[in-house]
């Protein structure tokens, strides 16, 4: 079955811990995308990438690192320096041309104390 | 600039009614597209419908349906005969055609749907 995968579903971590969220897919998609959604609040684009070994930043990267060394992965660290870490994020893959819908993984919540 | 807003943060009725979550955008691209997802209780977003800008027809899937007017700059989505399954959150995106900005979707801020047994 085609799709995309997050793991876990649940991440609980201490403060001043950096944590990784896992995003994989296969579609065969070249661009990926991490977002975060905080209660009754829409998607921000954290980071996205349109192809391997490149990733631009989006609209609140700031206290966040990714990588894309492989077409299927685009995993997230959310590092020490994000300031209110505890969220859902939900990364996304789509296909080369513009008008390509996104679609979703099942999403981490993370929660940190 | 490009900008999604859904002024309803949430809506109630019972279920059979029908039920329009309405979504305007501003974007200055002449070639653009329009989506509409659903956000159910689980988390992980459904992708429902794509509309590119040169399209204004109006599509009708099963009790779903969706309204763009350029006119008004919005794409607005009708659920007829609502059903208890249709409790989500929905989201109404933009996804430019050009420049920097290519590929990036605009979410608006969703509205929450409760429908009532």
């Amino acid at each position: 079955d085609g799709g995309i995968t997050q793991s876990p579903k649940y991440l609980f971590r201490k403060e001043g811990q950096n944590v990784t969220l896992s995003c994989e897919q296969n579609l065969n998609h070249d661009a990926m995308y991490w977002y975060r959604q905080d209660p009754g609040q829409g998607l921000r684009l954290i980071y996205y990438s349109q192809i391997v070994n490149d990733f631009q930043k989006g609209d609140i990267a700031e206290g966040y690192s990714v990588s894309r060394e492989k077409k299927e992965s685009f995993p997230l660290t959310v590092t020490s320096a994000q300031k209110n870490p505890t969220a859902f994020y939900l990364c996304a893959s789509s296909g080369p041309e513009s008008s390509y819908e996104q679609y979703f993984g099942p999403g981490t919540r993370l929660t940190v104390t | 600039a490009q900008k999604v807003t859904q002024a309803q943060t949430e809506i109630s009725v019972v279920e059979k009614e029908d039920v329009t979550l309405d979504c305007v955008y501003e974007t200055r691209d002449t070639t653009y597209y329009l989506f509409w997802y659903k956000q159910p209780p689980s988390g992980e977003l459904v992708f429902l419908i794509r509309r590119n800008s040169f399209d204004e027809q109006n599509e009708i899937s099963g009790r779903y349906s969706w309204n763009f007017q350029k006119s008004t700059s919005s794409f607005n989505f009708t659920i007829t005969a609502s059903q208890v399954v249709d409790s989500a959150v929905y989201f109404c995106a933009l996804k430019s055609d050009r420049g920097s900005t290519l590929g990036r979707l605009y979410f608006g801020r969703g509205t929450q749907l409760t429908v009532w047994p």
